[in-house]
């Protein structure tokens, strides 16, 4: 069974950017999580979705960062414009029901400069 | 205001020993605890969890620990071996809740 998929792996910007990132979730797996994990710390919830609805977006600095999943399926995440403290690993994560264990993906690395 | 403490940034073990890694947390409503473990350059994976209905779990060479009065739970693992080095992540969250939060992290060395 494949994981989760997040591409790219990698990515440069200047403060002021604009970056997205792109989730492919475990066939099937109706919840859908993003995390921001910044250095020396532990993974923050910003946004779950069930299915292609939103059930907590509370952490989300909702002024520059979006999120979407269109179809339920794979999910983007945004940032416009990116700030320094936005430098963090950026992790998607699912599992088949909003109870269940989570499965995480690579993350996505971002250096904000 | 950190709500899930894990105090120990770094621990180092001989292979075949016993490591401890502890957590601590100070929402009393917490009710479900988990531990994950991560490799460099790969996302968390879960290991192990635990319920408030019971003060211990074990799998294999895992055993998760849980005392509510406390606050405090901890992950066991004997016997320690090389391939266990990594970052270990105790998460907590309340039943009717979704959200975990997650503590800072100790990242383990066992030394051959």
């Amino acid at each position: 069974e494949a994981g989760v998929a997040q591409s790219p792996r990698y990515k440069i910007i200047e403060k002021r950017q604009s970056v997205a990132f792109w989730c492919n979730p475990i066939s099937g797996h109706a919840t859908l999580y993003w995390y921001q994990q910044i250095l020396g710390q532990g993974p923050k919830l910003l946004i779950q979705f069930q299915n292609n609805g939103v059930v907590d977006d509370s952490q989300l600095p909702k002024d520059r960062f979006s999120a979407e999943r269109l179809k339920g399926v794979d999910s983007t995440l945004k940032i416009q414009p990116a700030k320094l403290e936005d430098s963090a690993v950026y992790l998607c994560a699912s599992s088949p029901a909003a109870e269940e264990t989570q499965y995480f993906g690579p993350g996505t690395r971002l250096l904000v400069l | 205001d950190q709500q899930v403490k894990q105090n120990s940034p770094s621990l180092s073990v001989q292979e075949g020993r016993i490591s401890i890694l502890n957590c601590d947390y100070t929402n009393s409503m917490f009710d479900y605890f988990l531990w994950y473990k991560k490799y460099p350059a790969e996302g968390p994976t879960f290991l192990i969890s635990i319920s408030s209905i019971k003060d211990k779990n074990e799998d294999g060479r895992f055993t998760v620990f849980l005392n509510k009065s406390a606050k405090h739970l901890s992950l066991h693992i004997v016997p320690s071996q090389p391939g266990d080095s990594a970052v270990y992540f105790c998460a907590a969250k309340t039943s009717g809740t979704y959200k975990y939060i997650f503590g800072t992290g100790t990242r383990l060395k066992v030394l051959a």
